[in-house]
């Protein structure tokens, strides 16, 4: 199975501030990943999908990069509804894992 | 708008099967997509079940495989998870969602609220 770790595990930011979190992949899976944010006791929401398509209705501020085995997600400008966990996921092959997310808290 | 919701028992006993229906409204599931199983134990990261096509076929996750039946009732326009033989090592919330598969695009778009299952005698 294709692991995917991600980077920091958490970090603390301010409002405003330009946030990248890291996942990468123990081998290659083309453009194959999704980015979710996830709220305490909610569902996980899907930010971005085939490594940098913006889901409908996502902020432009969010934004994602890379292909093969490294991605990153991108927070241009940090708001107050972003503090968060963050998950990338990977479709490229079964069983389409998960990363151990990433937690943005407050500064 | 697609909304997906789950329901079962919220107590299970260990050794016991864990059974969950997803209900999805908004969309016929017999019209196409892929609908999957994923959960999240306490405090813990996300874990992709399985998935199943709207044809019947099913893929699971290998660490699971041999516990996991996952069917679709399009009749009822819903999918089942069963989890057989299931340890407090299965308490999680449970999430059903639509699963995109088209074009090289997969992404899991809508999502259940989510379901607590405890193992617990």
């Amino acid at each position: 199975a294709i692991q995917l770790t991600q980077s920091p595990s958490s970090l603390s930011a301010s409002v405003g501030d330009r946030v990248t979190i890291t996942c990468r992949a123990s081998q290659g899976i083309s453009s194959a990943l999704a980015w979710y944010q996830q709220k305490p006791g909610k569902a996980p929401k899907l930010l971005i999908y085939d490594a940098s398509s913006l889901e409908s209705g996502v902020p432009s501020r969010f934004s994602g990069s890379g292909s093969g085995t490294d991605f990153t997600l991108t927070i241009s400008s940090l708001q107050p509804e972003d503090f968060a966990t963050y998950y990338c996921q990977q479709f490229n092959s079964y069983p389409h894992t998960f990363g151990p997310g990433t937690k943005v808290d407050i500064k | 708008q697609v909304q997906l919701q789950e329901s079962g028992p919220g107590l299970v006993k260990p050794s016991e099967t864990l059974s969950l229906t997803c209900a999805v409204s908004g969309y016929s599931i017999s019209s196409g997509y892929y609908w999957g199983w994923i959960r999240q134990p306490p405090g813990k990261g996300l874990e992709w079940i399985g998935s199943i096509y709207h044809s019947g076929s099913t893929y699971y996750n290998p660490s699971l495989k041999s516990r996991v039946t996952i069917s679709v009732d399009t009749s009822k326009n819903q999918f089942s998870l069963k989890l057989s033989s299931v340890t407090a090592a299965d308490t999680a919330v449970y999430y059903c969602a639509r699963h995109e598969s088209r074009g090289g695009d997969d992404y899991f778009d809508y999502w259940g609220q989510g379901t607590l299952v405890t193992v617990s005698s």
